[in-house]
């Protein structure tokens, strides 16, 4: 169980585009899931929260116009880069928490390596 | 200001030796600590955790212990294997998680 899966896996867009990343959990209902964003050996920067049906908390220095996040039901939340550039290539990673069992563990989905030209 | 701080690495060790990771944090109140390995492509997996002082977080044979008085949670195991490669990263939190930089360990036969 518990278990979060991201699409793309991967993709590659062309500067001025924008590209949707989807997050779902696919077992247990995620009231909140997080946006993460790792560059190539260092760690996850946690970049926004976001709870069902409400507006995502954004951490500092964070553009929200930039990094839209939409947690439209339990098991979904997505997150599009909008106009990007080649400074957004990342490893983007999402984590989902079980609502239902208060566990304090977050499940994590598998990753989207986005490259952009 | 919170945040984790661990063992830099990359750490190579032979099959069966001895692993020790470092990981300090520095927070406000009792959050809980957090293991997670990053297997290569793939995504963040719990590897152990740890809610309150003095307690011991164990699995696949790695353990660590929270430690309130040095603010620690050092990652061991007795006798690693190549499939123990991986990046560990060391995260304490409870509403949001803050994550080391992590460690990346290599296991050659």
């Amino acid at each position: 169980g518990a278990v979060v899966s991201q699409h793309p896996s991967w993709v590659i867009c062309k500067s001025g585009t924008s590209v949707k990343i989807e997050c779902r959990s696919l077992d247990f209902q995620a009231t909140t899931m997080f946006w993460y964003r790792q560059f190539p050996k260092q760690s996850l920067m946690l970049m926004a929260t976001s709870n069902e049906g409400s507006k995502a908390t954004y951490e500092q220095g964070v553009e929200k116009d930039k990094f839209l996040i939409n947690h439209a039901s339990l098991t979904l939340s997505t997150l599009t880069v909008t106009s990007a550039h080649p400074e957004d290539s990342s490893f983007y990673i999402c984590s989902a928490r079980d609502g239902e069992s208060g566990l304090r563990e977050q499940y994590f989905g598998p990753g989207t390596r986005l490259t952009v030209t | 200001g919170n945040s984790v701080t661990q063992m830099e690495g990359p750490v190579t060790l032979s099959e069966e030796a001895f692993l020790t990771i470092n990981c300090t944090y520095t927070a406000t109140g009792y959050p809980s600590l957090f293991w997670y390995v990053q297997y290569p492509g793939e995504g963040l997996q719990l590897l152990l955790k740890a809610t309150k002082a003095d307690d011991k977080g164990s699995n696949k044979g790695f353990e660590a212990t929270y430690r309130k008085e040095t603010t620690s949670f050092h990652l061991e195991k007795g006798s690693v294997q190549v499939s123990d490669s991986a990046v560990y990263f060391c995260a304490w939190g409870a509403q949001k998680l803050v994550f080391g930089q992590g460690t990346r360990l290599t296991i050659n036969p």
